[in-house]
């Protein structure tokens, strides 16, 4: 089975930049997680995606970033402008829950992520 | 929201020896509580989890228990070898919160 791709694996740019993430997950998985992993710390939940509708968008910074997912399969993931505190490494997982309820109780399987650096 | 908390933070063991790491909760109605490996450039990896209605959970050399009175459950790893050497998050349902991770190390 293939697992949860994701592109690109490293990104660069610099500060006021605007960048974009891809996700493809696992197929016939509902749901789409994006989270934000700092250097040293665990993953922070971004948004939570159930086919194409956002169950849980309360920790996104909504003024520089946005997520979508057309068509309930893959998702992008944008910031724009980027600043130096949104050096981390994005993740995206998805499981197969079919529930529209905040969190989850199914197993989630994520992808490499990617490593953005902004300067 | 929910706040979950991981101890320690570093673990250093002997080859063979056991490990032991700790979380604790916050929300009373979390009900659902995995653990995750993290190899280095790697994304998480579920290693085991426990659901509220049982208080222990084994997978060969690895295990969870979970206390719902006190909100805290704990890793248990037996007969460490050095590829178990990576950073474990302990996580909680509701809204998915992780804890800040350990990393663990096993020595040869």
């Amino acid at each position: 089975e293939a697992g949860v791709a994701q592109s690109p694996r490293y990104k660069i740019i610099e500060k006021r930049q605007s960048v974009a993430f891809w996700c493809n997950p696992i197929s016939g998985h509902a749901t789409l997680y994006w989270y934000q992993q700092i250097l040293g710390q665990g993953p922070k939940l971004l948004i939570q995606f159930q086919n194409n509708g956002v169950v849980d968008d309360s920790q996104l910074p909504k003024d520089r970033f946005s997520a979508e997912r057309l068509k309930g399969v893959d998702s992008t993931l944008k910031i724009q402008p980027a600043k130096l505190e949104d050096s981390a490494v994005y993740l995206c997982a998805s499981s197969g829950t079919t529930g529209s309820y905040r969190g989850s109780t199914d197993t989630q399987y994520f992808g490499p992520g990617t490593r953005l650096t902004v300067l | 929201g929910e706040n979950v908390e991981q101890h320690p933070s570093t673990l250093s063991v002997q080859e063979g020896d056991s490990a032991v790491i700790k979380c604790t909760y916050s929300d009373s109605a979390s009900n659902y509580f995995p653990w995750y490996k993290q190899e280095l450039g790697k994304g998480p990896q579920l290693i085991i989890d426990i659901r509220s209605n049982v208080g222990e959970k084994k997978d060969q050399r690895i295990a969870v228990t979970l206390n719902k009175t006190a909100k805290h459950f704990s890793l248990h790893i037996t007969e460490t070898q050095p590829e178990d050497s990576a950073v474990y998050f302990c996580a909680s349902s509701n809204d998915m919160r992780f804890g800040a991770g350990t990393r663990l190390t096993v020595k040869p």
